[in-house]
C-alpha cells in the first residue's frame, strides 16, 4: 500500500504568517509521530498521537505549535506567527499498534518549511 | 530525558571497506535501538534495529551490536559500496510507542 505522504512538500511563508502541515499516515497505523529536522542535524520528536489523542506532547518547543488528529488518521501541524528559526525539515511518522511489539516507525518524505 | 551522542560525524572510506558508526545513550531504561539511513533529500529508512534482550544483529553487510552496560551500540558495515553513502542517524526509546530520540548522524561516504 502507500507509504506515509506529507503535503505540501515545500513551503515557504514570511514571518508572522500562520502555516499548516499536513501528514497521511499508512492506513490502519494508530500510532503517529511529528518530528522536525534542522540542517545537519538528527529528528527532533515533537508530538505523538495514539489514535486521536495526543500522548506526548513534549517536544512542542512553545505555544506557537499545536497539531491535531481529529479522526484518528490524517494529522495537521499548526503553526502560529511563524520565525525565521521555525525553518526546518518537518517530518511525519506513523507505525501500527501491535501490543508488546516494538514497532517501526515509517517516515514521509518531509514538508520543508521557509520562514523568510 | 534520553540523551543519544553519535560519532564520528562523518566518515570516509574506499569500496570495500568496513564502517564503524558508535552511539552511546543515557537513559537505563531504553531497551529499542534503530539505525535510520537517509540519502539526501530522501526521507530516513529503517535499515536494522535490536532489542535490548540481545546482544548482536546481521543482515546481510550490516550488523549492530549493543552493550547495555556500558550503554553504547554500534553500526557495522562490511564490503562498502558507493550506494552506501548516505548519513546514518541511530536512535533510541524505552518502550515500543515512545517516541524515538536520534543521534545527530554520520555521513558515510563510500569512494569508489
Amino acid at each position: 500500500g502507500a507509504g506515509v505522504s506529507q503535503t505540501p512538500s515545500n513551503k515557504v511563508t514570511e514571518k508572522g504568517k500562520y502555516v499548516e502541515l499536513r501528514c497521511d499516515p499508512i492506513s490502519g497505523h494508530t500510532a503517529l509521530y511529528w518530528y522536525r529536522q534542522s540542517l545537519g542535524q538528527g529528528p527532533e520528536f515533537l508530538i505523538y498521537f495514539q489514535g486521536t489523542g495526543a500522548a506526548d506532547d513534549s517536544g512542542l518547543p512553545n505555544d506557537r505549535f499545536f497539531a491535531v488528529r481529529p479522526e484518528g488518521s490524517v494529522s495537521t501541524l499548526k503553526i502560529q506567527r511563524t520565525e525565521r528559526g521555525d525553518s526546518a525539515v518537518y517530518l511525519c511518522a506513523s507505525s501500527s499498534d501491535l501490543s508488546g511489539a516494538y514497532n517501526e516507525q515509517f517516515f514521509g518524505p518531509g514538508t520543508r518549511l521557509t520562514v523568510l | 530525558g534520553e540523551n543519544v551522542e553519535q560519532h564520528p560525524s562523518t566518515l570516509s572510506v574506499q569500496e570495500g571497506d568496513s564502517a564503524v558508526i558508535k552511539c552511546t545513550y543515557s537513559d537505563s531504561a531504553s531497551n529499542y535501538f534503530p539505525w535510520y539511513k537517509q540519502e539526501l533529500g530522501k526521507r530516513p529508512q529503517l535499515i536494522i534495529d535490536i532489542r535490548s534482550n540481545v546482544g548482536e544483529k546481521k543482515d546481510q553487510r550490516i550488523a549492530v551490536t549493543l552493550n547495555k552496560t556500558a550503554k553504547h551500540f554500534s553500526l557495522h558495515i562490511t564490503e562498502t559500496q558507493p550506494e552506501d553513502s548516505a548519513v546514518y542517524f541511530c536512535a533510541a526509546t524505552a518502550s515500543g510507542y515512545s517516541t524515538l530520540t536520534f543521534g545527530k548522524g554520520t555521513m558515510l561516504l563510500v569512494s569508489p
